[in-house]
């Protein structure tokens, strides 16, 4: 089975950094993916991890250990309407169907 | 880019009633598509995997009778919450991908709310 864990929520000023961490328990590691959700709103995708490293893309960068079983967003130069809940999902191991398993998400407050 | 469209964004229903939810892929075939149910402040909880042809696969604890889901066709996939109740009321989420090892594409959500 697939244990995930995120903190719940974080405030931040417009132009800062802010880093979400994401750590989990599997029975088999397939990747791990990012999604940025509005109030309402569906999920978007924002970056994959399947290898350890960084993964950057433009103001958003991810990093993932799976020795560690751990995992970081990081978000640079907050903007307003980066304020929305950050979500990181396991995939299943192969074979699995792509199913995911979601943590409780990261709610992200931007302030002037 | 994929997209997954979902209808309706809004729905309000009695009690008692029965109410179908439709996701579709718009430019990609999707022979599984997933249903998720999320509550307020809360994460997705994936309710079950639709495969076309075939039976769903239900998560544990989810009721099979109660959520009907037929994936008629390599592009449809509908959920149907029957006999809804008040606890029902939440906002559900299908998601497709457009192959193996690829990100999942989110419908718009459909908040349901039952009186």
């Amino acid at each position: 089975g697939q244990n995930i864990d995120q903190p719940t929520e974080m405030t931040a000023t417009e132009g800062a950094i802010v880093q979400i961490n994401c750590t989990y328990q599997t029975s088999g590691f397939n990747g791990l993916f990012w999604y940025q959700q509005h109030a309402g709103e569906a999920p978007t995708f924002l970056s994959y991890n399947v290898l350890d490293g960084l993964e950057e893309k433009g103001r958003f960068s991810s990093f993932l250990s799976r020795s560690k079983g751990y995992s970081y967003l990081l978000l640079k130069e907050l903007q307003m309407k980066d304020s929305a809940s950050y979500l990181c999902a396991v995939r299943d191991p192969p074979g699995g169907n792509n199913r995911l398993a979601f943590g409780k998400g990261n709610q992200v407050v931007v302030i002037p | 880019g994929a997209v997954v469209s979902q209808h309706p964004s809004r729905v309000i229903c009695k009690s008692g009633t029965s109410v179908k939810i439709e996701c579709r892929s718009l430019d990609f075939q999707a022979t599984t598509m997933f249903w998720y149910r999320q509550f307020p402040k809360k994460s997705l909880m994936l309710m079950a995997t639709s495969n076309e042809g075939s039976k769903a696969t239900y998560e544990q604890g989810v009721e099979k009778d109660k959520f009907l889901i037929n994936h008629a066709s390599l592009t449809l996939s509908t959920l149907t919450v029957t006999s809804a109740h008040p606890e029902d009321s939440s906002f559900y989420i299908c998601s497709a991908h457009r192959g193996m090892n690829t990100e999942a594409f989110f419908g718009q959500g459909t908040r349901l709310t039952v009186v």
